[in-house]
């Protein structure tokens, strides 16, 4: 069946710094991807979406890319700030919804 | 102007006992979801109703009984709670059940028992 894996967490960054949570996933077909973002105490949010082969999402920053040979659609930002620190959910949509794992991201002034 | 609502925000309640949760959304959205998310932050899809149809049975006690009244409503009601019941609950709505369309999720009930 579908399913999504994402780096462990936590991860903790130094404010300014490169991030990148990888994300992999097994599927049949050709899903949708998506990463979402949870701040604390907070329901989900979208954060960027892909929805074929090579589409970049990106938004506040945050870029990722559907890459369908390697399966995977790692989240990258440049600089990262301590307003960052959430959950971050990889996930893919194939009939439902499948969540990663999640990683928490921690950023440090 | 919330898109997506919930209620109650937290439950706390004791084993045995039967509770709602209610959730509505006023995005003209045609399908609406309820979603677990366990201690480990891991979330499942739980039901997916389309235009008050259930579409979407996950491997659920029966004891959990979702009602779609109408579009914009979906509730979640659990009977006989159990310890292992303790979560957040989430709910979420889509445009339509295809697969690029983004789903809106709620603030979350976070149901502890007792």
């Amino acid at each position: 069946g579908n399913s999504v894996t994402q780096m462990e967490g936590p991860v903790t960054l130094s404010e300014e710094a490169f991030l990148t949570i990888n994300c992999t996933y097994t599927a049949t077909g050709y899903p949708s991807l998506f990463w979402y973002v949870q701040y604390p105490g907070e329901g989900l949010q979208l954060l960027l979406k892909a929805t074929k082969a090579d589409d970049k999402g990106s938004n506040k920053g945050f870029e990722a890319t559907y890459r369908k040979e390697t399966t995977s659609f790692h989240l990258e930002k440049g600089s990262v700030q301590v307003s960052d620190s959430a959950v971050y959910f990889c996930a893919l949509m194939g009939g439902k919804l499948i969540f990663g794992q999640g990683t928490e991201l921690s950023v440090k002034p | 102007d919330t898109a997506v609502s919930q209620t109650p925000k937290y439950l706390v309640t004791q084993m045995g006992n039967d509770k709602s949760i209610k959730c509505e959304q006023n995005l003209g959205h045609d399908t609406m979801y309820w979603y677990k998310q366990d201690s480990k932050k891991f979330l499942k899809i739980m039901f997916s109703y389309n235009n008050k149809e259930l579409i979407i049975n996950e491997t659920v006690p029966n004891r959990f009984s979702p009602k779609s009244p109408d579009k914009a409503h979906l509730n979640l009601h659990i009977n006989s709670l159990e310890l292992g019941d303790s979560a957040v609950y989430f709910c979420a709505s889509s445009q339509g059940a295809g697969s690029s369309y983004e789903q809106y999720f709620g603030p979350g009930t976070r149901l502890t028992v007792t």
